[in-house]
């Protein structure tokens, strides 16, 4: 079956422009996740969910930053007021259900924030 | 197991050798930890994980070690090939019942 798909695969916006990323999980998988990596180092937890609810959101940088999953399947991840400091690559993860379970990663969005 | 930066630590070997990666973990309280493949341009891919009540686990060519009185954690390789060539991440999960905290990277290089 079809992996985690993440849209689009590259961006680039200007600072201070609003960004949305868009993941698709796994067809059954409740839980969905979102990461950052940046260049050189290893993925960085941003905020999960179990069904449409964030059950934790406590890696989110600040307000600029907000994600949803109105319908428990496709997830946005929002960008308010982009920073430089905003580039790298967003990574969205799928599991059957959350906890100590295998999360499958998508391929990433490269942000690129000018 | 925090990431320190741009110069991730790298492993060379030749085709055919063993290969060792170690990864040191943060939190005590981790119940499950979890080795992840990274080629360029890709997401991380799930190789093996171990949960806490473990010491060892095998899978194919791969065997994972951990030792939770030392919070260290390796991952061998047997008759590594050039396809294994990737970053390697370990991450735990501990703080939150979902959140992975991943470790710095390391970069094998497999030279035919």
């Amino acid at each position: 079956g079809a992996g985690v798909s993440q849209t689009p695969s590259n961006k680039v916006t200007e600072k201070g422009k609003y960004v949305e990323l868009r993941c698709d999980p796994i067809s059954g998988h409740t839980a969905l996740y979102w990461y950052r990596q940046s260049l050189g180092q290893g993925p960085e937890f941003l905020i999960y969910f179990q069904g449409t609810g964030a059950a934790d959101d406590s890696g989110l940088p600040n307000d600029r930053f907000f994600a949803v999953r109105p319908e428990g399947s496709v997830s946005t991840l929002k960008i308010q007021r982009t920073e430089r400091g905003d580039s790298a690559v967003y990574l969205c993860a799928s599991s059957l259900t959350s906890g100590r379970n295998e999360q499958f990663f998508g391929p990433g969005t490269r942000l690129t924030v000018l | 197991g925090e990431s320190v930066g741009l110069h991730l630590p790298t492993l060379s070997v030749q085709e055919g050798d063993n290969s060792i990666i170690n990864c040191a973990y943060s939190n005590s309280a981790s119940d499950y930890f979890i080795w992840y493949k990274q080629e360029s341009g890709k997401g991380p891919q799930f190789i093996i994980d171990i949960r806490s009540n473990m010491d060892k686990r095998q899978g194919q060519r791969v065997t994972v070690l951990l030792n939770k009185t030392v919070k260290h954690l390796s991952l061998q390789i047997a008759a590594t090939q050039p396809g294994d060539s990737a970053v390697y991440f370990c991450a735990e999960n501990g703080a939150s019942y979902g959140k992975l905290t991943f470790g710095q990277g390391t970069i094998l290089t497999v030279h035919p």
